[in-house]
């Protein structure tokens, strides 16, 4: 069935590195891969999504990248700060247009901290 | 535009019992899909609503139920509670079924004693 792998499900850096979380869809025909951020006690925020039809997506710190072939894709936050850390979740479905179904399928989600 | 809205945000109830939970979508949203997020199981798709029908279903018991009505508030219902139905509860809204990106609301934290 619809499955999505998500690693690390632990991430701990230091302010100003890089971060990077990886997620593998089993469902060849996901076509649009969200990512949310949920900070404790706080509702799941997109903070940037890709379709298939573009291989990487960057939005000031964050970025997406989109390997069809592999069927995974990566999320990348470079200078991270100590807001950045959360909960982040990946996310797979597939566009059908007037027949999409609104089924996400998520990762596990990878805890972040960053320490100051 | 004001975000989606849960209500109530917190609920405890006892096992056998039955639980009605609220979403009312973003303004001009009319698909609502409800999911469930435990620990455990992490964040799992129930079921979502569009023009009151429900499109599609999770894999979930028939004691999970929603609706939708005509104003695109949706309501989810879970009858005989079991221990295990714990879970924060999200609903999530977006502007139409051809389009993908959905917003959540903040969650009704159910605990079933």
């Amino acid at each position: 069935g619809e499955n999505v792998e998500q690693h690390p499900s632990t991430l701990s850096v230091q302010e100003g590195d890089s971060a990077v979380i990886k997620c593998t869809y089993s469902d060849s025909a996901s076509n649009y891969f969200p990512w949310y951020k949920q900070e404790l006690g706080k509702r799941p925020q997109l903070i940037i999504d890709i379709r298939s039809n573009v291989g990487e997506k960057k939005d000031q710190r964050i970025a997406v990248t989109l390997n069809k072939t592999a069927k995974h894709f990566s999320l990348h936050i470079t200078e991270t700060q100590p807001e950045d850390s959360a909960v982040y979740f990946c996310a797979a479905t597939t566009d059908l247009g007037s027949s999409n179904t609104g089924k996400l399928i998520f990762g596990q989600g990878t805890t972040l901290q960053v320490k100051p | 535009k004001a975000g989606v809205t849960q209500t109530p945000r917190y609920l405890i109830k006892t096992r056998g019992q039955q639980v009605t939970l609220s979403c009312s979508p973003i303004s001009g949203h009319r698909s609502v899909s409800w999911y469930q997020q435990t620990p455990g199981q992490g964040l799992q798709f129930l079921f979502e609503y569009f023009s009151e029908t429900q499109r599609n279903k999770g894999n979930f018991p028939g004691r999970f139920s929603g609706r939708q009505f005509s104003n695109s508030r949706s309501e989810m219902n879970v009858s005989t509670l079991e221990l295990g139905d714990s879970a924060l509860y999200l609903c999530a809204s977006r502007m139409g079924v051809e389009y993908n990106e959905q917003f959540f609301g903040p969650g009704t934290r159910l605990t079933v004693l």
